[in-house]
């Protein structure tokens, strides 16, 4: 059983796309979140969300767009893609926001 | 503003050593610390969680240990095997409204046959 899952695994396409990935987590968890992981490996929160409501909105830019239908899923927009977009992007949840996070395998983005 | 670091970034011993990876963090007013595992082109795996009330944490071969004063936590791996390969983060959390978890850059182990 997948704890914390994300659709796709990888994903390549063209700089000015728009692009979702999708994660599912059947934890049950309140709290889900979306992270940067760059070339560098730097891990960097990018957006929280607890009971459906944004929480953490890291200033990212407004390309990125958010979305949780429920408390289980968590998307991620990405309109215009740039170059400077590619990255691993992982998803996450947790009990609170302040409780142990479990992350999803990741989604490697690469834009050309 | 929370920073968090740990140093080497990398780390190479023979199999059978025990060792302690370090991490240090600049805000003490922490909630929890969390260590992780990422092993090369996968997601993150949760090692170990200690709140800010514990000391330490323990599971198998692994002892975590926390020392908000000093702003430090280290992990402690005993009789490393070359499976236990792999980075290593240390994460926490500043208390305050919308905390979140701020990771440190991580430490490549290899762990030699």
């Amino acid at each position: 059983d997948t704890a914390v899952s994300q659709t796709p695994k990888y994903l390549v396409t063209q700089m000015g796309n728009d692009k979702s990935i999708k994660c599912e987590q059947n934890l049950g968890h309140d709290t889900m979140y979306w992270y940067k992981q760059d070339s560098k490996k730097f891990l960097k929160i990018m957006f929280s969300y607890n009971n459906k409501e944004l929480i953490i909105n890291e200033t990212v830019p407004n390309r990125f767009s958010p979305k949780s239908p429920d408390k289980a899923h968590l998307n991620l927009h990405i309109n215009s893609l740039e170059l400077g977009d590619s990255a691993v992007y992982f998803c996450a949840s947790s009990l609170s926001n302040v409780a142990e996070q479990y992350f999803g395998p990741g989604t490697r983005l690469t834009v050309t | 503003k929370q920073e968090v670091t740990q140093i080497p970034a990398a780390l190479s011993v023979p199999e059978g050593e025990n060792l302690v990876l370090n991490c240090s963090f600049t805000d003490s007013a922490i909630y929890n610390l969390q260590w992780f595992r990422q092993d090369p082109g996968k997601g993150l795996t949760s090692l170990l969680l200690i709140q800010s009330s514990q000391r330490e944490q323990t599971s198998g071969r692994l002892n975590a240990s926390l020392d908000k004063s000093s702003g430090r936590s280290t992990l402690y791996i005993a009789a490393s095997q070359p499976g236990d390969s792999a980075t290593y983060l240390c994460a926490d959390w500043v208390t305050g409204a919308n905390s979140k978890l701020t990771f440190g850059k991580g430490i490549t182990l290899s762990v030699r046959p």
